[in-house]
């Protein structure tokens, strides 16, 4: 079974428009982090926002906020008010027992969700 | 600025080849990572590192090596390059739960 799901492989949306980005994950560790990164064509991977299990509150880093709902096993990428240099691949990942682990395990990726942003 | 450098942005080797990708981290972190990159698959993790000498294998392993003699660089090794290894291959540390990534490097097998 996957751990990462991204649902949507290509979404088309206008400037200005706020975008909402799908992640669900499969875990039975209750310590864990999700993650989001972006990949513009250039290939570098840009770390966006982080959530851990335990923290209380969404996660928010400028104009990206990670909609987290434990219940539901579900951390959507929210991006307010889209730019067309937020046109990039997106994705999703997992590491387990990183609250208690330190951070020496790998992460685990979705297929990712390719974002182009019209004028 | 924490830099993560990778020794080639693209390779080009024929079938059969040892293959060697290098990986640098300027910020003393702990953790290095191989990941592989292929279409509609995302990255996947070949093998990581938490310390000098110390590897633990990944997800994908099969026909890889690694190697960490320093703190600050990680080896990725292509015993006998297929075609099947072509990909884009990514390089990673932390010290944290947070991961930083190098630019990657374009491998073709040929």
């Amino acid at each position: 079974a996957q751990k990462i799901t991204q649902t949507q492989p290509g979404m088309f949306v206008q400037e200005k428009e706020a975008v909402t980005l799908d992640c669900t994950y499969d875990t039975s560790d209750p310590s864990y982090g999700l993650f989001w990164y972006k990949q513009p064509s250039s290939g570098e991977m840009i770390f966006l926002i982080y959530q851990g299990s335990y923290d209380q509150q969404n996660a928010t880093e400028g104009r990206y906020s990670l909609n987290f709902q434990k219940a539901r096993k579900s951390a959507n990428l929210v991006i307010s008010a889209s730019q067309l240099g937020d046109s990039a691949m997106y994705f999703c990942a997992m590491r387990e027992g990183v609250v208690a682990g330190g951070g020496a395990d790998g992460l685990t990726f979705g297929k990712g969700t390719h974002l182009i942003i019209q004028p | 600025d924490v830099k993560v450098t990778q020794s080639s942005r693209y390779l080009v080797k024929r079938t059969g080849e040892k293959v060697f990708l290098e990986c640098v981290q300027d910020m003393d972190h702990e953790n290095m990572f191989w990941y592989r990159q292929d279409p509609g698959l995302g990255l996947r993790l070949i093998y990581f590192s938490y310390d000098v000498k110390m590897k633990e294998k990944g997800d994908i392993p099969e026909g890889y090596s690694v190697s960490r003699e320093k703190k600050e660089r990680f080896s990725l090794i292509l015993e006998s390059a297929s075609t099947n290894q072509t990909s884009m291959y990514l390089c990673a540390s932390s010290v944290g739960p947070r991961q930083y990534f190098g630019p990657g490097t374009r491998l073709t097998v040929t």
